[in-house]
């Protein structure tokens, strides 16, 4: 069982803007800005999206961007794409007793 | 270009032992750390544990602790994540990924390997 929470699904149609919800506590989202998010295509290794809440990579679309509110750090993908249907997972730094717990990951399709 | 490669698919019996590679090339090996995720069929994401090849030095999700042993040889650039006693459970998707950071205390994997299925059954 994660110690963040996400949502099972999110949808949306093309060229719509959807945000995925990565949820924790004082412990790990909302004491820390070391929140990642990782989009995870059928078959594939996860790929790098966000880290430190809302630092892209290089090479990611600006499409995708990171926020935090509290304990909540948010995944916005704007003008969606059929390529974006995948699973995202978010990551965070914890005090707990790892050092990184991930998210029990969001399906993410395109209608 | 940077990347982790890792070892072919395994079947294995209850039991026995087993040890997967992840080769890095492109960067000093030496200098991020490699973690091992897993991710059991139809699951998610676990975090296993994680090595500095510059001394071996490594430490383990509780949830692995014992179960498991993570290893590298920086001289061939390559870390390792061993089982002595295989189980039925230990079926799931292995990825090597490389720490972003070298001094920040966020597990941040910006490059990952393809992944080594392990295939446990009788």
């Amino acid at each position: 069982q994660s110690a963040l929470t996400q949502p099972a699904s999110v949808s949306g149609s093309p060229g719509q803007s959807i945000t995925i919800s990565c949820t924790g506590t004082s412990s790990d989202v909302g004491g820390y800005n070391y929140v990642s998010w990782y989009q995870q295509h059928p078959g594939k290794a996860p790929k790098l999206m966000i880290y430190d809440v809302s630092n892209r990579p290089s090479g990611v679309s600006n499409r995708f961007s990171g926020s935090k509110s509290g304990y909540t750090a948010s995944l916005t993908i704007s003008g969606l794409q059929a390529e974006d249907e995948a699973d995202y997972y978010c990551s965070s730094y914890t005090t707990t007793s790892t050092p990184i717990v991930f998210g029990p990951g969001t399906k993410v399709t395109v209608l | 270009e940077v990347q982790l490669v890792q070892s072919g698919a395994e079947v294995k019996k209850p039991g026995e032992s087993l040890r997967i590679s992840c080769k890095g090339s492109g960067y000093s090996f030496t200098t991020y750390w490699i973690s091992w995720v897993r991710q059991m069929p139809g699951k998610g994401l676990e975090w296993m544990g994680r090595v500095d090849p510059s001394d071996s030095y490594s430490n383990y999700s509780p949830s692995f602790q014992g179960h498991v042993t993570i290893s590298a040889d920086k001289s061939i650039s390559t870390a390792y994540l061993q089982w002595s006693s295989l189980k039925a459970s230990d079926t799931a998707m292995y990825y090597c990924a490389r720490r972003k950071y070298s001094s920040s205390p966020n597990d941040v994997f910006d490059i990952w390997g393809q992944g080594t299925m392990v295939t446990v059954s009788s």
